[in-house]
């Protein structure tokens, strides 16, 4: 049965102070990894699709990279706006359908 | 440009009504899902639309919901009769899918959060 578990749960940390977020899964046959950003009262917004391990994508303070295991969300010197929940999901071969994890609640200090 | 449209943003209602969720996807997406989003079970795909054809229901929890979609512009999710443990927020998403519509970026609107007393 393909699994999504994010950790950690909740992430506090000061403005300026990078850090990690993780997303390991278990499917058979990756078809793809999607990160997602959610703020509260609001839909999920879309990030980035991952496809093989070694894959690696950016968008501003954000990059995420994907080994055959786990997924990584790196956030550098982050800054308050960028406090939301991040979502992880995958979609493998033998699902018919897209599974979300949890999430990580990310807050940012100023 | 307008993103996906979900009505109403709240409802509150009482055990055994009928709740009818509504959205209107992104023009030109042929592909669109429906979510249901609750503290214990995070974000769950209930069905999944594709040139306005059900092509996935198996996230559907049960015979009280349905869903429909009569047109490439207007989708609905029907819960009948309603029961408490129905209380969660439904999200309506959508994309421009070619082939795989899971691999596409999807576009979400700002949900339903549905309360059932």
């Amino acid at each position: 049965e393909d699994q999504v578990t994010q950790s950690p749960e909740a992430l506090r940390l000061q403005e300026g102070e990078s850090s990690s977020l993780n997303c390991s899964y278990t499917v058979s046959g990756l078809r793809g990894l999607f990160w997602y950003r959610q703020d509260p009262g609001k839909g999920p917004e879309f990030l980035f699709t991952l496809y093989s391990a070694g894959e690696e994508k950016e968008k501003e303070r954000l990059k995420a990279t994907l080994t055959k295991k786990e997924s990584f969300l790196h956030i550098t010197a982050p800054k308050p706006e960028d406090s939301a929940t991040y979502l992880c999901a995958v979609w493998g071969s033998s699902a018919s359908k897209i599974i979300f994890g949890s999430g990580t609640r990310l807050s940012i200090r100023p | 440009d307008a993103g996906v449209i979900q009505s109403p943003r709240h409802e509150v209602t009482e055990m055994g009504q009928e709740v009818t969720l509504r959205c209107k996807p992104i023009s030109g997406h042929n592909s669109l899902f429906w979510y249901r989003q609750t503290m214990m079970r995070g974000l769950e795909l209930l069905i999944y639309f594709n040139n306005n054809v059900p092509i996935d229901d198996s996230g559907m929890p049960e015979d009280r919901f349905s869903a429909k979609m009569p047109n490439a512009s207007f989708s609905t999710l029907k819960i009948q009769p309603s029961e408490p443990r129905d209380s969660a927020v439904y999200f309506c998403a959508s994309t421009l899918a070619g082939g795989q519509a899971y691999n596409q970026p999807q576009h979400f609107g700002d949900g339903t959060r549905l309360s059932i007393l």
